[in-house]
């Protein structure tokens, strides 16, 4: 069963400082991995999608990567703003008998200070 | 348009109402998904509509009962429902299809349930 974690739970940074989301899978058998972030009781905003066959993608101040054969995938925020502050999800992305199933992890909890 | 659409924002309801959740896509996408979440926990997979069509359900209680009439809108109707239940629920779309054209899902808002 793939399990993904995401680690710190909580992450607390200056404004301004550069930071890095981690998530981890067990199984590398995936199709593509998606970032969210999630405004509390919110619905989730997509911000990368990573192909498997893609090692990174970028978008504005944020840049995502992806290592499918260590199981791992980051979330580098540059220049972090206040507004940054939310819930930050990793889902891997899998395949099943040709339907798609997202497993989210954990998730992380970011809190700019400004 | 790459927006999800969900209805009602909250819904308050008894254990033997009988209530339905709505949620409507006009980005073409030909597969939907209903997820349940819990306070402070990553969204779960309950069903996933491919082509109009139910692909997956996750052991999820009848009670729920979902509902594809289009290719845009999903329902998801609730019967005799627990107060374990309460929770935000959330739809998404994706366009479908081939899994290896990476395929991105857009998700609503939610609508917040509370079950007494």
């Amino acid at each position: 069963k793939q399990e993904v974690t995401q680690i710190p739970a909580a992450l607390s940074v200056p404004e301004g400082e550069n930071l890095v989301l981690n998530c981890s899978f067990t199984d590398s058998a995936i199709y593509n991995l998606q970032w969210f972030r999630q405004d509390p009781g919110k619905g989730l905003t997509s911000l990368l999608l990573i192909q498997s066959s893609q090692r990174e993608q970028t978008s504005g101040r944020l840049n995502a990567s992806l290592d499918k054969s260590s199981g791992r995938s980051t979330l580098y925020i540059a220049a972090s703003q206040p507004g940054d502050s939310a819930t930050y999800l990793c889902a891997v992305i899998i395949s099943n008998f040709g339907n798609e199933k997202l497993t989210f992890g954990t998730g992380t909890r970011l809190t700019i200070i400004p | 348009d790459t927006e999800v659409t969900q209805t009602p924002k909250h819904l308050v309801m008894g254990m033997t109402n009988k209530k339905s959740l709505k949620c409507e896509q006009h980005m073409g996408h030909r597969a939907m998904y209903w997820y349940k979440q819990k306070a402070k926990k990553p969204p779960e997979l309950m069903f996933v509509y491919s082509y109009e069509k139910l692909s997956i359900n996750e052991s999820v209680p009848s009670r729920f009962s979902p509902e594809c009439p289009n290719s845009s809108l999903l329902n998801l109707h609730l019967h005799a429902l627990q107060p374990e239940d309460s929770a935000l629920y959330l739809c998404a779309s994706s366009r479908g299809g081939l899994v290896i054209l990476g395929n991105e899902q857009f998700f609503g808002p939610g609508t917040r349930l509370t079950v007494l």
